[in-house]
């Protein structure tokens, strides 16, 4: 059974500061990789898609790595904001399954 | 902990019957759940918001009459495909939050749901 884990659950950091997420899974049967944003009251957002196939992706200020055989995924948030302020998600894509890690909380301070 | 459960997490079905998915919070009482639907090599993507006693809110491009969310209780969500097609064959998964304190809340997930229509 596939196990997601992310660490830290929770992060706070100043304005301005790189930071790095980290999640791993147990079973590296995985078809992708995606991280989420999610804000008090909201549904996930979606950040970066990651296919097995794939070692990294990059939407603007963030950057995903996978490493499948080693099973674990980064999120690098450049130059944070507070507006970043949010708890972040991976979850990992089998077949028919979906499993999320349990979350960073992330506060990016003034 | 907090358990949510998703029936069925498998269905087949012919084109043109509707398919209901139930979503129940066992634990406790999940007073907004979102339903999700995943197709193949794409993002998770949010259908639609659903709260206790109240229409739900959907994403743009949802159909409102195509999926049906029925929020009727604090512990079941029930989304119903109407009129199912092949382009409706999907993953859909929801989940339901938990509110922690005054500031923060927790997102649990049910196992999904792989919808196959012939």
């Amino acid at each position: 059974k596939q196990e997601v884990t992310q660490i830290p659950a929770a992060l706070s950091v100043p304005e301005g500061e790189n930071l790095v997420l980290n999640c791993s899974f147990t079973d590296s049967a995985i078809y992708n990789l995606q991280w989420f944003r999610q804000d008090p009251g909201k549904g996930l957002t979606s950040l970066l898609l990651i296919q097995s196939s794939q070692r990294e992706q990059t939407s603007g200020r963030l950057n995903a790595s996978l490493d499948k055989s080693s099973g674990r995924s980064t999120l690098y948030i450049a130059a944070s904001q507070p507006g970043d302020s949010a708890t972040y998600l991976c979850a990992v894509s089998g077949y028919s399954t979906l499993t999320f890690g349990k979350g960073t909380m992330l506060l990016v301070s003034p | 902990g907090a358990v949510v459960s998703q029936h069925p997490s498998r269905v087949i079905c012919k084109s043109g019957t509707s398919v209901k998915i139930e979503c129940r919070s066992l634990d406790f009482q999940a007073t907004t759940m979102f339903w999700y639907r995943q197709f193949p090599k794409q993002s998770l993507m949010l259908m639609a918001t659903s709260n206790e006693g109240s229409k739900a809110t959907y994403e743009q491009g949802v159909e409102k009459d195509k999926f049906l969310i029925n929020h009727a209780s604090l512990t079941l969500s029930t989304l119903t495909v109407t009129s199912a097609h092949p382009e409706d064959s999907s993953f859909y998964i929801c989940s339901a939050t938990v509110r922690q304190g005054l500031e923060s809340e927790k997102l649990f997930f049910g196992s999904g749901t792989q919808l196959s229509v012939l």
